[in-house]
């Protein structure tokens, strides 16, 4: 089945400081992939998304492309801040299933 | 727009006591889902519902039901509480013709 692999946080970097956060896919097909920020105590949001191969989702800063041939979906920001603190999740749907599935989730912690 | 709504936002339950999570999006999604989030573990499929009328299993889906009351509603039955219940619910929601997925803003359920 499909599945998303992304790399374990916490992740912990100072203000201004480069993000890369690692993620990896197996599915069948062509899927969609997405990027999810969730603030503490809230509920997941779409941070950005690509639906097929070489696109580029960015949104806030962030940015991640679709490598199909590395099965990749990295996100990076250039300068964090403060507020940038979450926990983010890689997912991808539309490959073999229609159902949303869900990395594991990484913990961004960003110190002044 | 109010999205995705859960009902309740918090709630305490005595082991072997019963409760229904309730979830309405006004989207006109077809899709629903509902998924738990522990720490260390990101989030997992309880049960989905791929349009009115259809619920799934999912990949945890033992000691929950659901139920697809109409279009907009779909709702995650506790029948007998246990301790290894304690953990955030969250439904979402996605059109077959968008690929994100639209979350609430999840229930944070403690089994005592």
């Amino acid at each position: 089945g499909d599945s998303v692999t992304q790399m374990e946080g916490p992740v912990t970097l100072s203000e201004e400081a480069f993000l890369t956060i690692n993620c990896t896919y197996t599915a069948t097909g062509y899927p969609s992939l997405f990027w999810y920020v969730q603030y503490p105590g809230e509920g997941l949001q779409l941070l950005l998304k690509a639906t097929k191969a070489d696109d580029k989702g960015s949104n806030k800063g962030f940015e991640a492309t679709y490598r199909k041939e590395t099965t990749s979906f990295h996100l990076e920001k250039g300068s964090v801040q403060v507020s940038d603190s979450a926990v983010y999740f890689c997912a991808l749907s539309g490959g073999g299933s229609y159902i949303p599935t869900f990395g594991r989730g990484t913990s961004l912690i960003v110190h002044p | 727009n109010a999205g995705v709504t859960q009902t309740p936002k918090f709630q305490v339950l005595k082991t072997g006591q019963s409760m229904t999570l309730q979830c309405a999006q006004d989207m006109n999604h077809n899709s629903m889902y509902w998924y738990r989030q522990d720490p260390g573990m990101g989030l997992r499929l309880i049960y989905y519902s791929a349009s009115e009328g259809t619920t799934d299993k999912g990949e945890v889906p033992n000691g929950y039901n659901v139920s697809r009351l109409n279009k907009r509603e779909f709702s995650l039955r506790l029948e007998s509480a246990a301790p290894s219940q304690t953990s955030v619910y969250f439904c979402a929601s996605r059109d077959r013709f968008v690929t994100e997925a639209f979350f609430g803003q999840g229930t944070r359920l403690t089994v005592v």
